[in-house]
């Protein structure tokens, strides 16, 4: 059974850095692309960037980049999102995705970060 | 840059009834690259369209997809309890944002 399983929920103060994880499980990790959205408090999805974890190869959301660093551990089946300095309006919350043909068909169960002095 | 923009921004319907969605492109979309999820509260989004209009495995066959170009309409012929949700339109392209969502259509009981 494939699966994606997130780090838990973070309460962080504004500058502080963080670093979240999705482990992925039930399929070859180096063979699928992962994502990561963002869904703000009561607003939609954004697509913030994606990771191919053979090769690390890493595509960023203009959006988000220069903002985040994504990368991935394929010896732990694992996928980062780090900040280097939190603001307040990173209030979030996190899901990975695993792409496959078409979109993305695998979901984390999402890490909520919290922001707050 | 594509944009995505949904319509209506709520949709009130009754259990039973036929829902439509639309999601329109600023630009045109292959529709291989075109997907629609469903979000249901505190849950992550799950996959029911892709392709435009193959349904991802488990999604049962009364949601259905359409479209070409610039417009894509995800339909549901006869609405359960469990279809309350807020669904989005994806878009996958070959320059950034690789990936875009719309901006989501809310399905409520009326």
């Amino acid at each position: 059974e494939v699966q994606l399983v997130q780090s838990g929920a973070e309460v962080k103060k504004p500058g502080e850095s963080l670093k979240i994880s999705c482990k992925g499980s039930g399929y070859s990790f180096t063979s699928y692309w992962i994502g990561w959205v963002r869904q703000m408090p009561g607003k939609g999805l954004e697509w913030m960037g994606i990771i191919y974890p053979g090769d690390s190869d890493t595509r960023y959301s203009p959006s988000f980049q220069g903002q985040v660093t994504i990368s991935a551990d394929k010896s732990i089946s694992t996928a980062y999102l780090q900040w280097s300095s939190l603001k307040a309006s990173d209030t979030a919350m996190y899901y990975c995705a695993r792409k496959q043909t078409g979109g993305f068909g695998y979901w984390g169960q999402g890490t909520l970060v919290t922001v707050s002095s | 840059e594509i944009v995505l923009t949904q319509s209506p921004g709520t949709l009130s319907l009754s259990p039973g009834e036929r829902a439509t969605l639309s999601c329109r492109a600023s630009q045109s979309v292959s529709s291989s690259y075109l997907a629609w999820y469903q979000q249901k509260p505190g849950q992550a989004p799950r996959l029911l369209i892709y392709g435009a209009s193959s349904r991802a495995t488990g999604i049962p066959d009364r949601f259905s997809g359409s479209g070409s170009g610039t417009d894509f309409t995800l339909t549901i012929s006869r609405l359960e309890p469990e279809d309350f949700a807020v669904y989005y339109c994806q878009q996958y392209g070959s320059s950034p944002p690789l990936f875009t969502f719309g901006p989501g259509t809310k399905v409520d009981i009326k």
